[in-house]
Parts: C-alpha cells; sequence; structure tokens
C-alpha cells in the first residue's frame, strides 16, 4: 500500500485554467503539506497543516487554494494557472518527531 | 527563520570511493530533527538518514553516517562504497519540534558516480 499518494503523476494544462491536486496518507499522521520543487530543484514550504487546520501558509498567491476534508486528505486548488506555476508539487505527512513522507509529486506543466 | 545552506552544489566520487556532502543550518532552537532526503530522477523523495539533535551519537545507516557537530551547527553526510545506484540529488533538512512545523531544505548537492 502506497503510504503517500497524489494525483495526479502529470497534468499538462493551459494559462487561464483551473487545477486540483489530490494527495490522500494512509499513515495515520497528524500532519500534512504541500511543497513546490522549481526547476532549479529547490523545496518550498507552502502549507502545512495538522489535524485539518492550517498552521503554514507561505507567501503563496491567493490563487492556490489547500483544503483538508480530514487528517487524511490535503488537495491542492490553482485558479487561474500562470506560466510560473509549472513545477514538480509534493504532498508530504509527517508525525513529530518522525521525518516526512513524500507522494510522488505531480508534475504541472502550464502551457 | 531557520535557514539549511548545502554549499556543494555538485559533488562526484568514483566507485567503491568514499564522499561526505556538507550541510550548515542556522536556528535558535535546542529541540530539533535534522535528516538527508535522497531523489534519483524518478523525483521521489526518500528518506537516507535522521539525526535526533539531542542525540550526541551520530546516525548510521548501513553505507551512510553522519557527521553531526551540535555546536557549529553542522550535519554532513558520509557516503563510504560509494554506488552507481547512489547517483542523486541529495537534501539536507531541518525540522522543529512542534506540530505542524515544516521541513525546511537546504538547495541540495547533485551527487554523481563515476565507474
Amino acid at each position: 500500500d502506497t503510504a503517500v499518494s497524489q494525483t495526479p503523476k502529470y497534468l499538462v494544462t493551459q494559462m487561464g485554467n483551473d487545477k486540483s491536486i489530490k494527495c490522500e496518507q494512509n499513515l495515520g499522521h497528524d500532519t500534512m503539506y504541500w511543497y513546490k520543487q522549481d526547476s532549479k530543484k529547490f523545496l518550498k514550504i507552502m502549507f502545512s497543516y495538522n489535524n485539518k487546520e492550517l498552521i503554514i501558509n507561505e507567501t503563496v498567491p491567493n490563487r492556490f487554494s489547500p483544503k483538508s476534508p480530514d487528517k487524511a486528505h490535503l488537495n491542492l486548488h490553482i485558479n487561474s494557472l500562470e506560466l510560473g506555476d509549472s513545477a514538480v508539487y509534493f504532498c508530504a505527512s509527517s508525525q513529530v518527531p518522525t521525518e516526512a513522507f513524500f507522494g510522488q509529486g505531480t508534475r504541472l506543466t502550464v502551457v | 527563520a531557520q535557514t539549511v545552506t548545502q554549499s556543494q552544489p555538485e559533488m562526484s566520487v568514483q566507485e567503491a570511493e568514499t564522499v561526505t556532502l556538507s550541510c550548515t543550518y542556522d536556528t535558535s532552537e535546542s529541540d530539533y530533527y535534522l535528516f538527508w532526503y535522497k531523489q534519483p530522477p524518478s523525483r521521489q523523495m526518500i528518506l537516507v538518514i535522521r539525526q535526533e539533535a539531542y542525540k550526541q551519537q551520530n546516525a548510521t545507516e548501513n553505507r551512510f553516517s553522519v557527521n553531526f557537530q551540535k555546536a557549529a551547527k553542522s550535519f554532513s553526510l558520509k557516503i563510504s562504497d560509494s554506488q552507481l545506484g547512489d547517483a542523486a540529488m541529495y537534501f539536507c533538512a531541518y525540522r522543529g519540534n512542534q506540530a505542524g512545523t515544516a521541513l525546511i531544505f537546504g538547495k541540495g548537492t547533485t551527487l554523481s558516480v563515476s565507474s
């Protein structure tokens, strides 16, 4: 069984569209994250949820909206996609004090 | 704010040799955790090793070991008997001890292994 799974793995879409990435973890962790990995491979935290409560909300455009319907799910919705949103988006989960477990990433390409 | 610095964008090593990847961090916290992750071309993030700051003993996982110097805020990764499969991007990461805190990553070191 996959510990952290996110869908889709690849997403190609046009500028201006709205898209969602879904994430689910079956590890029973309390905390889930969204990270963005840019073209230079830098991993930057976007959001962190603990028990469905938003804990970290980094400087991210309002077009990005996370939603956590329950502890095991954290989805990312992106409105009005721009070329600069092209990146790999990782979902992860953790339980203090363990490490974070990552999904396989979603490569988003905006054309 | 905590920061993580990896000063070596690229490193190379020959098979069976040993290589050390450097990492320094800055924090005012006393209780925290440090990690090394490996990201091969498949882009999967794989945990290599973990170190708790309160433990003086350096962590070891098979061919991977760390040199944790708390006072110097240094956390280097040593890979012994390097194998072709070790070629990947390696990220050093820091995490505080509060619920909901995120891992903060360095910019990564690309390791190439030659036969």
